[in-house]
C-alpha cells in the first residue's frame, strides 16, 4: 500500500527562490528518504533522515521530520534551473521495502 | 561503468507478445528490485531479490516472472503483454533490504509501450 504522499503535486518558482515540498505518511517508520528524478532518468538518492532525527542538512537541502505528525519536508534553498525535477519521499519500517509517494514536480524558471 | 544498467531502454511491442528486460549491477549489492512507474509517476515495487532469493513479491500478475541467475543480475520476463503493462520499469539495488535505511540505486529505466 502507498505510504508517502507528497504535497504539492506540482510547484513552479523563480530561480533563486526557496522550494518547499512536504511528505506525509501513515504508519510508523524507521527512516525516510528523499529522491530526485530528472525527466527521463532514474531516481537518485538525496538524503536520509532517521526516525530519531528532527532535521538534516546537505548542501542546499534541508530535511525535517516530525514523527508526531507523520510528516517530512524538503527545503531547497536558492533554487537553480538545474533543480527542475520530480522529488519523491520514501519510507521504510520493519522489514518492509521502501515505499515511494507520487512525487512533487518542481519547475525552476530562470 | 554505470552502477545499475538495464536494457533495453525503449521497447515497443504488440499485445500478446513476450518480452524481457535485463538488469545488472556492479556495486556488489546483495539486494535487487524491480519497480514500475505508471503514467502518473507513481512508483510501485514489484519484486525484490536478496542473494538470488525472492523476498518480496507484491501483487503482480503471474505474467511477470523475475529471474536472478546471480546476485548481480535480475531480469524481468513478461508474458502475454497487455496495454496496461505500458509503463517505465526500473531496476534497482541496495546493500541491505531497505529496512535498515540503505540507499537504493536505480537504473535509468526501461520504457515499455504495448500497442
Amino acid at each position: 500500500s502507498q505510504q508517502g504522499e507528497e504535497d504539492p503535486q506540482a510547484l513552479s518558482i523563480q530561480e533563486g527562490e526557496n522550494a518547499t515540498m512536504n511528505c506525509s505518511y501513515k504508519t510508523s517508520i524507521n527512516n525516510l528518504q528523499w529522491y530526485r528524478q530528472n525527466s527521463g532518468r532514474g531516481l537518485v538518492h538525496l538524503i536520509l533522515i532517521r526516525s530519531n532525527e528532527r532535521e538534516k542538512h546537505s548542501g542546499r537541502l534541508r530535511v525535517t521530520l516530525d514523527t508526531s505528525k507523520k510528516s517530512s519536508s524538503l527545503l531547497i534553498t536558492a533554487s537553480r534551473a538545474a533543480d527542475t525535477a520530480s522529488y519523491f519521499c520514501a519510507t521504510d519500517g520493519g522489514n518492509t521495502p521502501l515505499v515511494f509517494g507520487k512525487g512533487t514536480r518542481l519547475s525552476v524558471i530562470a | 561503468d554505470t552502477a545499475v544498467s538495464q536494457t533495453p531502454k525503449y521497447l515497443v511491442t504488440q499485445m500478446g507478445n513476450d518480452k524481457s528486460i535485463k538488469c545488472e549491477q556492479n556495486l556488489g549489492h546483495d539486494t535487487m528490485y524491480w519497480y514500475k512507474q505508471d503514467s502518473k509517476k507513481f512508483l510501485k515495487i514489484m519484486f525484490s531479490y536478496n542473494n538470488k532469493e525472492l523476498i518480496i513479491n507484491e501483487t503482480v500478475p503471474n505474467r511477470f516472472s523475475p529471474k536472478s541467475p546471480d546476485k548481480a543480475h535480475l531480469n524481468l520476463h513478461i508474458n502475454s503483454l497487455e496495454l496496461g503493462d505500458s509503463a517505465v520499469y526500473f531496476c534497482a539495488s541496495s546493500q541491505g533490504t531497505g529496512a535498515s535505511g540503505n540507499t537504493i540505486y536505480f537504473g535509468e529505466g526501461s520504457w515499455l509501450t504495448v500497442v
